[in-house]
């Protein structure tokens, strides 16, 4: 099993420029999560998936954030236009929900730079 | 308010010490506790879980304490070795379906040999 993947694993990026991250879920999970890591916040929650349908996006931070999952395997966030203060590492998770969710499992991340 | 947090940003033990890392939630509704390990530059791995009906778990070389009267949850590492050096993190669920976690800021945990 390769676990979660993300692409890219770095991006360095101007600020207006529009950035799209990638993730492809454990096969079989039905849950996806998107978080966001920094110092001073540490990891948050933006958004997360049931079934490729979004359950709460109540974590993006704002209109500039948007995520989609178009089938099982696949999900994106984007942000645009993107500025200076969203530089972060951001995490994609999936895990196989029932009831509680139990163990997310973490891709490696992707390390936003934002000039 | 829900918020989840530590109370020591460090921690610096010898390797074969026992580790205590402790944290403290706010939300006296939350209902399941997990910690997290993350390496540097890797995403956070799961370590155990404990659900609020229980005050004790133990898994391979860790244990997880839960006490609910004044919402404190600590990880346990025995014999703590060089290859637990990390961030850990718990987390609390915020909704029923207990999907969704809030994070705390992390220990990092430092092991000397």
């Amino acid at each position: 099993d390769a676990g979660v993947i993300q692409s890219p694993r770095h991006e360095v990026t101007e600020m207006g420029q529009e950035v799209t991250l990638r993730c492809k879920p454990i096969s079989g999970h039905d849950y996806l999560f998107w978080y966001r890591q920094t110092m001073m916040r540490g990891l948050e929650l933006l958004i997360y998936f049931n079934n490729n349908v979004p359950i709460d996006d109540s974590g993006m931070p704002e209109d500039r954030f948007s995520a989609k999952m178009p089938n099982a395997s696949f999900s994106t966030l984007k942000i645009q236009p993107s500025e200076p203060r969203d530089s972060a590492v951001y995490f994609c998770a999936s895990s196989l929900g029932t009831g509680y969710v139990n163990e997310q499992f973490f891709g490696p991340g992707t390390r936003l730079t934002v000039l | 308010g829900e918020s989840v947090g530590l109370h020591l940003p460090t921690l610096s033990v010898q390797e074969g010490d026992n580790s205590i890392i402790n944290c403290a939630y706010s939300n006296s509704a939350s209902d399941y506790f997990i910690w997290y390990k993350q390496e540097s530059g890797k995403g956070p791995q799961f370590i155990i879980d404990i659900r609020s009906n229980m005050d004790k778990r133990q898994g391979q070389r860790v244990t997880v304490l839960l006490n609910k009267t004044v919402k404190h949850l600590s990880l346990q590492i025995a014999a703590t070795q060089p290859g637990d050096s990390a961030v850990y993190f718990c987390a609390e669920t915020y909704n029923q379906a207990g999907t969704a976690l809030i994070f705390g800021k992390g220990t990092t945990l430092s092991v000397s040999s």
